[in-house]
């Protein structure tokens, strides 16, 4: 299974932009690039997900490096809602071993400072 | 609000008890989960129901024991469960026909279980 590494921490402040960067350097040609956020006392949700192209959606952008070796999740403007564990998920596709299951890593917390 | 249920929400029990904790979900998804978060940890996988049928299992110890009745419904048995499975029991489903690639996980808050 493809390792992550994700900051322990990041601050930001309300109405900026936030880059989250995620570093996955084992990554297989067929995984997915997941993010999901952890809100206090609440279950992960899913934010974004990927394989080769940038992507956008109504909560963030992923941008994904060429080499797939990294990926950073943009939030545009951060809110104190944002607030929260977001996680990394390299996703294996169909064959591997790993097939379908969702492995969480350390995550990063983010800070949103009014 | 999520879109799947968890309950109860709290739980404390004894190590002698038995005890189950109740998941549901009415979005027609076909795959289900079991997680389990220690505190500051990130959620680990326990269980993947598909089609009703148990698909993985993280080599979860057998006082654990996990049952889908329906596609609807997951519950998780708990029997003469350690203090240290104290833990938040975390259940998600997804669309279920390639696993959470292209089918993202919804996930319910969670039990809160202690196990004294």
């Amino acid at each position: 299974d493809a390792k992550t590494t994700q900051p322990n921490s990041m601050e930001s402040n309300e109405e900026e932009p936030v880059h989250l960067p995620c570093n996955h350097s084992t990554i297989s040609g067929t995984d997915y690039i997941h993010w999901y956020r952890q809100l206090p006392s609440q279950g992960p949700e899913y934010v974004i997900h990927g394989l080769t192209s940038n992507v956008n959606n109504r909560m963030a952008s992923l941008a994904i490096a060429e080499d797939r070796k990294s990926s950073t999740l943009i939030l545009h403007r951060a809110t104190l809602r944002d607030a929260a564990v977001y996680y990394c998920i390299p996703l294996p596709g169909a064959g591997g071993t790993s097939y379908g299951k969702l492995t969480f890593g350390q995550g990063t917390i983010l800070t949103v400072h009014p | 609000d999520t879109e799947v249920t968890q309950t109860p929400k709290h739980l404390v029990m004894g190590m002698t008890n038995k005890k189950s904790l109740k998941c549901e979900q009415h979005m027609g998804h076909r795959a289900m989960y079991w997680y389990k978060q220690k505190a500051k940890k990130p959620p680990e996988l326990m269980f993947v129901y598909s089609y009703e049928k148990l698909s993985i299992n993280e080599s979860v110890p057998s006082r654990f024991s996990p049952e889908c009745p329906n596609s609807s419904l997951l519950n998780l048995h708990l029997h003469a469960l350690q203090p240290e499975d104290s833990a938040l029991y975390l259940c998600a489903s997804s669309q279920g026909l390639q696993g959470p690639i292209n089918s993202p996980l919804h996930f319910g808050n969670g039990t809160r279980l202690t196990v004294t």
